[in-house]
């Protein structure tokens, strides 16, 4: 049975650096991508970005270059790091596994079918 | 585009049939997933590519794609199946993961 388990500060000052690590258990790590999604209080979720075994990583370009999503395959751990946080980063953080691929002939399919339990995250001064 | 737009807000009486709608570009070629959300807690995957569904998810949840329009329908809502819903699909133009606005449902 697939798991992740995450950790990581859940209180911050503004400017301060969001640093979060999701382990995964129970699966190898190839063959699937591993994401990050974030929810501000009483908001929708945010897809951050992910990242895969191989370094193949895309980020929302809404965090403007502030996320780094960093894959160690040897400990089956992948880390975000946000930088320069704000207020506006206030959110419960959930690391996710992501499964895509072609569903021929003309369409794909995307899914997350494993997820942490979430780390809330408060940045304030 | 890269916008997932779904309804805020829908309900439905308890053992009746609900169906909640998901609108954008990405969807004329990327299948929707669903997600069920209750307070304080992660999401749930409930529905996923042409005809999946999870291991433990009951059959009452079904999904389905027409044009830019993905549908997640409960046939016979139960009372745990209140809480919020989102569908989620990739962006046809730069690839990033973008989630649907979200859909709170009430069980009467």
């Amino acid at each position: 049975q697939v798991q992740l388990q995450q950790w990581g500060a859940g209180l911050l000052k503004p400017s301060e650096t969001l640093s979060l690590t999701c382990a995964v258990s129970g699966s190898s790590f190839t063959n699937y991508y591993l994401s990050w999604i974030r929810q501000a209080p009483g908001q929708g979720l945010e897809w951050i970005g992910e990242n895969n075994h191989a370094g193949s990583a895309t980020y929302n370009p809404s965090l403007k270059g502030r996320v780094t999503i960093s894959v160690d395959t040897s400990k089956n751990q992948f880390s975000l790091k946000l930088t320069s946080v704000t207020a506006a980063d206030t959110a419960s953080y959930y690391c996710a596994r992501s499964i895509w691929g072609r569903h021929p002939p003309s369409f794909f399919y995307y899914y997350m079918d494993v997820w942490g339990k979430g780390t809330t995250v408060t940045v304030s001064s | 585009s890269s916008e997932l737009t779904q309804d805020p807000a829908v309900s439905v009486a308890l053992g009746q049939t609900v169906r909640i709608t998901c609108q954008g570009d990405s969807l004329r070629i990327y299948f929707a997933s669903w997600f069920h959300q209750r307070p304080g807690q992660a999401p749930t995957l409930v529905f996923y590519g042409q005809n999946n569904r999870p291991s433990g998810i009951p059959d009452r949840f079904s999904g389905s794609t027409s044009g830019n329009t993905a549908t997640l329908t409960i046939t016979g809502a139960q009372a745990e199946d209140e809480g919020d819903y989102y569908c989620n699909s990739r962006d046809s133009s730069d690839n990033r993961g973008v989630f649907g606005t979200g859909t709170k449902v009430t069980v009467l």
